[in-house]
């Protein structure tokens, strides 16, 4: 049972575009999330968070976006660089004490390609 | 400052064998977890060690098992080597708020 699902496995954007990527949940317990990028050959790379008390976080050019009541989530970059090209997870969790000790579930992932 | 190191980079085994990979936690990290990513999936959570004691376990059988050392530092050792072990295998070590994952360690089961 896919409890975090990322439908789309691939995804091409031009450089200085908006990147859109999109992951869908079905547990209600969740209320962490996080965006991690991953590079071939390396483990992936913390970007991005958000509590589910929240609706919008923003790092410099990415920005999440949480819709609880829809049980969806998204990662916004702009503008998209060619060093963006990556495969992306998103990950959720429960927040029960701090975070570092809860596991982390993740989607399959989305490869995002920026095109020069 | 050093971050999740985890060693070996890459491994082969037979099936039937039995393998243990090493993790080191970034410094001040007491938390380690294990995952595991099979190609073309997400890494699916193995399980966590804290103060020596496994926390928490994912949907994986007896054949993976763990230890933690005092220095923080873990081993996970699989068993009886299937086919399907084939995967990434991902260390991360926490602070309150995140994980940092290490490169990860490569096994190839034949």
């Amino acid at each position: 049972d896919q409890q975090v699902k990322q439908n789309s496995p691939s995804l091409s954007v031009q450089e200085g575009r908006i990147s859109i990527l999109n992951c869908d949940y079905t547990n209600s317990m969740f209320d962490y999330f996080l965006w991690y990028k991953k590079y071939p050959a390396e483990g992936p790379t913390f970007l991005i968070s958000i509590s589910s008390i929240k609706d919008k976080n923003e790092d410099g050019r990415f920005t999440v976006f949480l819709n609880k009541s829809a049980k969806h989530l998204s990662l916004h970059i702009v503008p998209s660089q060619p060093g963006d090209s990556a495969v992306y997870f998103c990950a959720a969790s429960t927040l029960i004490s701090n975070f570092g000790n809860e596991k982390l579930t993740f989607g399959t992932g989305t490869r995002l390609t920026i095109i020069p | 400052d050093a971050g999740v190191t985890q060693s070996p980079t890459h491994l082969i085994k037979t099936r039937g064998q039995q393998v243990t990979l090493r993790c080191s936690p970034k410094s001040g990290h007491d938390t380690v977890s294990w995952y595991q990513q099979a190609l073309g999936q997400g890494p699916q959570f193995i399980f966590q060690y804290y103060e020596e004691e496994e926390r928490q376990r994912g949907n994986f059988p007896d054949r993976f098992s763990g230890h933690q050392f005092p220095n923080y530092s873990s081993e996970l050792n699989v068993n009886a080597l299937l086919l399907g072990d084939s995967a990434l295998y991902l260390c991360a070590s926490s602070s309150p708020d995140t994980q940092y994952f290490g490169p990860g360690t490569r096994l190839t089961v034949l």
